[in-house]
């Protein structure tokens, strides 16, 4: 057990539709980062926060959009959904510095139907 | 762009005998490497990493070595055993990246009884 815990495990949904996955880190951990992975890829890095502050992007589509609240858990939002958005969304923590390595979730599997 | 590759999508050992997996990267300014392993239905799990000025980092039954002149580095996992069987991943990040984990596309490596 990794300590980052995300919900729904699953979810499936229409296009055109909006969804939230939520994200919780490891006790401890300040910074908060998702990826995502669609079938046959590699896991694409989407954005990363640290301590409620926005600290990188990466690949993030204009309609998607994340936070980090004060407790720090993180929230990934991902509206007017195509089919081409499933995928496995994965969050991870990590105490902060450059090269900490990361802790993951097991991952939101995302299906738009 | 893939900075980050492995060419290889399968491979499969006999128990007992060595798993070599490799990796490739195109961006110089990376300077920290990490393995992670993922079983289905969980998310990645860090394994093993190793800073740029090193050539080779030991953990048990695996091993990580760098090349940096040629932009590669390998994972060796001796003895290999059943339980190793899971996709691996290659990650890179540079302090230019600010947290930004670069992953390979993954290898999936079967140790067979």
């Amino acid at each position: 057990d990794s300590g980052v815990t995300q919900t729904p495990k699953h979810l499936i949904t229409a296009t055109g539709q909006r969804v939230t996955l939520r994200c919780s880190p490891r006790s401890g951990d300040l910074s908060v980062y998702w990826y995502q992975q669609s079938l046959d890829q590699g896991l694409q890095f989407l954005i990363q926060y640290y301590n409620g502050e926005e600290r990188a992007k990466g690949n993030i589509l204009e309609r998607f959009s994340a936070q980090q609240f004060p407790d720090l858990h993180s929230e990934l939002n991902l509206s007017s959904l195509e089919l081409g958005d499933s995928a496995l969304y994965f969050c991870a923590s990590s105490v902060g510095g450059n090269y900490s390595p990361l802790h993951f979730g097991n991952g939101t599997r995302l299906t738009v139907t | 762009d893939q900075q980050v590759k492995q060419n290889s999508p399968s491979l499969s050992v006999q128990e007992g005998r060595i798993s070599i997996l490799n990796c490739d990267y195109t961006n110089s300014m990376f300077d920290y490497f990490l393995w992670y392993k993922k079983y289905p239905a969980e998310g990645p799990t860090f394994l093993i990493s190793i800073s740029s000025i090193k050539d080779k980092n030991e953990d048990g039954r695996f091993t990580v070595f760098l090349n940096k002149s040629a932009k590669h580095l390998s994972l060796h996992i001796v003895p290999s055993q059943p339980g190793d069987s899971a996709v691996y991943f290659c990650a890179a990040i540079g302090s230019s990246n600010t947290g930004k984990l670069i992953f390979g596309q993954g290898t999936t490596l079967q140790v067979k009884p």
